[in-house]
C-alpha cells in the first residue's frame, strides 16, 4: 500500500513556457502532499507543503507565483512551473501523508529540462 | 533550524564487507529518522523508520540505530552487494509540523 505516483517521469520544454507535473496517491487520502526539488549530486530540498483544499506553504526562498502548487483533491497535487527557466531544469518530487501515518511517501520524480 | 550532516559523502568497498553510514543532526526534538535508498535518477525507497522512542531498526541485512541526546544516527549494512550501490539518505522529522530535513546523502559503491 501507500503508493504515490508522478507524471510525467520526464519532460523537455522551451525556456519561457510552463510546465505542470502531477502527483497522485493511488491507494490512500493524502491530506498533506510536499513538494521537493533535487539538483544534480545534492538532497532533497522541501519547496512547498500543501494541505487539500488550502492553499500551499512554501519555504523561504522558493517564489511562489513562479511555482504554483494546487492540492483541490485528496488524491491529487499538481505543480506548474511557469515561464520556466534554463535553472529550474532540476528533478522534482513529491511525497505525501496522510493522518495517522507516521511518514511521507515519496514518488518516482519527474525530471524537467529546460532548453 | 535542523541541520542534518551524513558522512562519508562517498564509500567504496568490496563486496562482502559490513560497513556503517553515519548521520547528525543538530536539534534533537525529533519525532522520528527514517533512512532512504535513492537509485541514479529516480525516486526515494523507504528503508528504515525509527521512532523517536525507539532506538534501532532492524531489516534484513539493514540495521539503523538512533541516539537521540546526541543527535546520531548510524545506519549498518551487512554483507554488502552490488545491488546496494546507491545514495542513501537520512532525514529527520521534528515534533512540531511534518517537515522532513534530509542530509546530502551518502553515495554507495560495492565493488563485485
Amino acid at each position: 500500500g501507500a503508493v504515490v505516483s508522478q507524471h510525467p517521469s520526464w519532460v523537455i520544454c522551451k525556456s519561457g513556457t510552463s510546465v505542470k507535473i502531477e502527483c497522485r496517491s493511488l491507494d490512500f487520502q493524502a491530506t498533506t502532499m510536499f513538494w521537493y526539488r533535487q539538483f544534480p549530486k545534492q538532497s532533497l530540498m522541501l519547496m512547498a507543503t500543501s494541505n487539500e483544499g488550502s492553499k500551499a506553504t512554501y519555504e523561504q526562498g522558493v517564489e511562489k507565483d513562479k511555482f504554483l502548487i494546487n492540492h483541490a483533491s485528496l488524491t491529487l497535487s499538481t505543480l506548474t512551473v511557469t515561464s520556466a527557466h534554463p535553472e529550474d531544469s532540476s528533478f522534482y518530487i513529491c511525497s505525501a501523508s496522510a493522518l495517522g501515518l507516521y511518514e511521507q511517501y515519496f514518488g518516482p520524480g519527474t525530471r524537467l529540462t529546460v532548453t | 533550524k535542523q541541520e542534518v550532516t551524513q558522512i562519508p559523502a562517498a564509500l567504496s568497498v568490496p563486496e562482502g564487507e559490513n560497513l556503517v553510514l553515519n548521520c547528525s543532526f543538530t536539534d534533537s526534538a525529533i519525532y522520528n529518522l527514517q533512512w532512504f535508498r535513492q537509485d541514479p535518477g529516480k525516486g526515494l525507497t523507504s528503508l528504515l523508520l525509527i521512532q523517536s522512542s525507539q532506538r534501532e531498526q532492524t531489516s534484513g541485512r539493514l540495521n539503523a540505530s538512533l541516539d537521540k541526546s546526541s543527535g546520531r544516527s548510524t545506519l549498518y549494512i551487512a554483507a554488502s552487494q552490488p545491488g546496494d550501490s546507491a545514495t542513501y539518505l537520512c532525514a529527520v522529522r521534528g515534533v512540531y509540523g511534518n517537515k522532513l530535513v534530509f542530509g546530502a546523502g551518502t553515495i554507495l559503491r560495492v565493488k563485485s
